[in-house]
């Protein structure tokens, strides 16, 4: 079947830009995960969602950081005034069930930079 | 929180060789382990995990040992293959909202 899909798959945003990250996880899948990936760095958490419910957003950097999952499925990451030390690949994840211990299936991220 | 170290950044071996890369974490109350292979340019994918009940876990070529006294986990490759050559990633779950990764090993396996 599908796997997790992400889009845009690269974006250049200006400085000050606000910029959505869009995240299609696998379906019927409960657990979504948001991480950061630096360049050359392993991925760094954002937050996690059981379908609707953000239960944990303790990695974003800050409040210009927000999102959501309305509806369960589709997630969107959203930056607002987009600074130059927010570039980076965003990588969503989701997993069948409820938590981060079983395996997390990734989808191929989005490469964002700012300029 | 939780702070996962990983050892060697780079690593370079000749086909047919093994190959080990090493992690320590910090927090005792962890108990999940998954190793992840990131090709360039591609997404993550889990290549084999690890529960605190458990010391060791084989898959083909490819198996992982925990030691809890310690707080490190390891994970071997045996008869290395050009295509085993990507980065690694190991983690640790010590709750059930997150993973914490570590740096990455850069494994190049030469032909």
């Amino acid at each position: 079947g599908a796997g997790v899909s992400q889009s845009p798959r690269y974006k250049v945003a200006k400085r000050g830009q606000d910029v959505a990250l869009r995240c299609d996880p696998i379906s019927g899948h409960v657990s979504l995960f948001w991480y950061q990936q630096a360049l050359g760095q392993g991925p760094e958490f954002l937050t996690y969602f059981q379908n609707e419910a953000q239960l944990d957003k303790s990695g974003l950097p800050s409040d210009r950081f927000f999102a959501e999952r309305p509806e369960g499925s589709v997630s969107t990451l959203k930056i607002q005034r987009t600074q130059q030390e927010d570039s980076a690949v965003y990588l969503c994840a989701s997993s069948p069930n409820s938590g981060a211990k079983e395996t997390q299936y990734f989808g191929p991220g989005t490469r964002l930079l700012v300029l | 929180g939780e702070n996962v170290e990983q050892h060697p950044s780079t690593l370079s071996v000749q086909e047919g060789d093994s190959a080990v890369i090493k992690c320590t974490y910090s927090d005792s109350a962890s108990n999940y382990f998954p190793w992840y292979k990131q090709e360039l340019g591609k997404r993550p994918q889990l290549i084999i995990d690890i529960r605190s009940n458990v010391g060791e876990k084989k898959d083909q070529r490819i198996a992982v040992t925990l030691n809890k006294t310690a707080k490190h986990f390891s994970l071997h490759i045996t008869e290395t293959q050009p295509e085993d050559s990507a980065v690694y990633f190991c983690a640790a779950s010590i709750n059930r909202n997150m993973l914490t990764f570590g740096g990455g090993t850069r494994l190049m396996v030469k032909p």
